[in-house]
């Protein structure tokens, strides 16, 4: 199965919103709502921020909201701040009953 | 809040079988949930190895399928991976996670271990 494509970087100053994009196809994150966003710090464990295209697990915060529209799901930051700096990575279920990842995107905070 | 915690030896020859487990806190893998893997290679994305449900029902990536082997020790409320015939691309950190699927199928990890980094190195 291959990986779902993310942009390698995408970069914001502090305020701004940035939106990372997660393209896949119609097996996978257009077919179902099982798409998640994950939050990534260097040797940390990865964090769910975003699950089933648009729900946040409690305690995360209302900055982060993701949405899908056909085979790409999107998640956006808004009021980027330098604790937001980390990688992202999306996932989906996927038509042959497993899961994949994107490759995942940096996000600098200028 | 459920925690997970990897063991394992951090050093695996090639062709040799790599095992980790996972013991879980707060949480009993006998209820419900399944229970899964996913590694980072260094300076690479993450990629989903599988998951396992208390019935022993498992779902694994097709690109590892004939080399994973994943079981659950209810007593001792772990479960683990095993991995053969390794060679150096299977060198990652390894992380143990819950599944948030409580029915068939994968759909993405809430909890999280810290990780365990494997390395496959004569």
């Amino acid at each position: 199965q291959s990986a779902l494509t993310q942009p390698a970087s995408v970069s914001g100053s502090p305020g701004q919103s940035i939106t990372i994009s997660c393209t896949g196809a119609s097996s996978d994150v257009g077919g179902y709502r099982y798409v998640s966003w994950y939050q990534h710090h260097p040797n940390k464990a990865p964090k769910l921020i975003i699950y089933d295209i648009s729900n946040r697990p409690s305690g995360v915060s209302d900055r982060f909201s993701g949405s899908k529209s056909g085979n790409t799901a999107s998640l956006t930051i808004s009021g980027l701040q330098a604790e937001d700096e980390a990688d992202y990575y999306c996932g989906s279920y996927t038509s042959i009953v497993t899961y994949v990842f994107g490759t995942g995107t940096k996000v600098t905070v200028l | 809040q459920v925690q997970l915690q990897e063991s394992g030896p951090g050093l695996v020859k090639p062709s040799e079988t790599l095992s980790l487990t996972c013991t879980v806190s707060r949480y009993s893998i006998s209820s419900d949930y399944y229970w899964g893997w996913s590694r980072q290679p260094p300076g690479k994305g993450l990629e989903w190895i599988g998951i396992i449900y208390h019935t022993g029902s498992t779902y694994y990536n097709p690109s590892l399928r004939s080399r994973i082997t994943m079981s659950l020790d209810m007593s001792q409320n772990q479960f683990s991976l095993k991995l053969s015939s390794v060679t150096a691309a299977d060198t990652a950190v390894y992380y143990c996670a819950r599944d948030r699927s409580k029915v068939a199928g994968p759909t993405g990890f809430d909890y999280w271990g810290q990780g365990s980094l494997v390395t496959v190195s004569s």
